[in-house]
């Protein structure tokens, strides 16, 4: 699976809207990108994943670039609730093994 | 809402002491999988079972065994507890093992091995 680079930490004002940047170069065309947060003590919580297109649930919206290498999550209207880390993951389709990396750290103050 | 359920969310266990955790997902999923989480490490994968009665070795088996005798449940088992088993365990199912395919995780159990 392709690795992936993500920003340690970064702050984010309530009510504004965050963008969580990742690379992944080296992604591969069977490749999904999908993204995980973690609140402090729980686990892991799917957000929202992608292949080529940009994707758009009721949690968060994934662009992907043209050329696939990086990716932005954006959470609209970031609340304290969305304090967390969070995960970009680059996923073959072969199976359904997840490779954490460190993640970013965001958090959300008022 | 798919809901993962663990069956401690705080542990203490002596060396050498048989230990399982449960876990119980119930929304029918095929798939279920055991991870550990340690600072710095990430997670890594322990075991993961695609069927009843079937189970796969992951990343890191090694002091782990694993047991699925019905779909909904998922048991780790660590046969001789060592410190260095002393970690937040998650517990994961999903409905697909390939392609477009998301984990739903337990609130994970923190296992402290003295």
């Amino acid at each position: 699976d392709a690795k992936t680079t993500q920003p340690t930490s970064m702050d984010c004002a309530e009510g504004r809207a965050a963008n969580l940047p990742c690379n992944h170069s080296t992604i591969s065309g069977n490749e999904y990108v999908y993204w995980y947060r973690q609140i402090h003590s729980q686990g892991p919580q799917y957000i929202i994943h992608g292949l080529k297109n940009n994707e758009t649930n009721e949690m968060a919206s994934l662009i992907i670039t043209e050329d696939r290498k990086s990716s932005t999550l954006i959470l609209p209207h970031a609340t304290l609730r969305d304090t967390a880390v969070y995960y970009c993951i680059v996923r073959t389709d072969s199976w359904g093994k997840l490779q954490f990396g460190a993640g970013t750290q965001v958090v959300v103050t008022p | 809402d798919v809901k993962v359920t663990q069956s401690s969310r705080y542990l203490v266990k002596r060396t050498g002491e048989k230990v399982f955790l449960e876990c119980v997902q119930d929304m029918d999923h095929e798939n279920m999988f055991w991870y550990r989480q340690d600072p710095g490490l990430g997670l890594r994968l322990i075991y993961f079972s695609y069927d009843v009665k079937m189970k796969e070795k992951g990343d890191i088996p090694e002091g782990y065994s694993v047991s699925r005798e019905k779909k909904e449940r998922f048991s780790l088992i660590l046969e001789s507890a060592s410190t260095n088993q002393t970690s937040m365990y998650l517990c994961a199912s999903s409905a697909q093992l390939a392609g477009e395919d998301e984990q739903y995780f337990g609130p994970g159990t923190r296992l402290t091995v003295t």
